[in-house]
């Protein structure tokens, strides 16, 4: 069966700190792999989507990158985090054609 | 106008209530739409998926969509206080399966 593994589950870091969370999936290949963020009392927001190795699409003009450098792999990364990065960040993958998502336990980031 | 639009709530009712949770959509080429749970400070995860108009039922819960009036509904039956969380729609089209629009969620408390 397939699992997604995402860590850490929360995170405090200061001001201009970097960032780099992780994401990985079990069970499939060549899955849609996918960064949402998540704010308080708001719908999820979709970051970045990858269809495969090395092929990343962003979704919003932001402080974060995202790299797929493993097929079943997914980074999320920051060079300075800002106070606005806070939020609960989501890792999802779905098989392409197959448009149910399936999601990660998240990560909680406080930027202070 | 979003895309999506979902009642954030909160909406409380009592145990053993039938719970209608709904959503509205603006795009006509909307075809696969889901439901999602997610508990606090959880991923959400994956209750209902269907692509036609009509009733898909499983267990307590019966997913409705009505694709002429571009609108989804989902029904709990006989509720329980661990269905509290917050319910998520989404919905995506077929030229765009690497994309999936969701909905801002509705916060469901279920009172004993």
């Amino acid at each position: 069966s397939q699992t997604i593994h995402q860590w850490p589950a929360t995170l405090v870091q200061p001001v201009g700190s970097p960032l780099s969370l992780e994401c990985t999936v079990e069970g499939t290949s060549n899955p849609n792999l996918y960064w949402y963020r998540q704010a308080a009392g708001r719908g999820l927001q979709l970051l970045f989507y990858s269809v495969g190795i090395g092929q990343i699409s962003s979704e919003v003009p932001q402080n974060l990158s995202a790299s797929r450098p493993q097929d079943r792999q997914f980074i999320l990364s920051s060079k300075k985090l800002l106070l606005s990065d806070s939020g609960f960040y989501l890792c999802a993958w779905n098989v392409g054609g197959n448009e149910k998502l399936f999601f990660g336990s998240g990560t909680q980031l406080s930027v202070l | 106008q979003k895309e999506v639009e979902q009642d954030p709530g909160p909406l409380s009712v009592p145990e053993g209530a039938i719970v209608s949770l709904n959503c509205t959509y603006s795009n006509s080429a909307f075809q696969y739409f889901m439901w999602y749970r997610q508990y606090s400070r959880k991923g959400p995860e994956l209750l209902m998926y269907t692509y036609s108009s009509g009733n898909k039922e499983d267990g307590r819960f019966t997913a409705q969509v009505d694709k002429s009036s571009k609108y989804i509904s989902l029904f709990i039956r006989d509720s329980q206080p661990s269905d509290s969380a917050t319910y998520l729609c989404a919905m995506n089209d077929y030229s765009s399966a690497s994309k999936i629009i969701f909905g801002s969620g509705t916060r469901l408390s279920i009172r004993p």
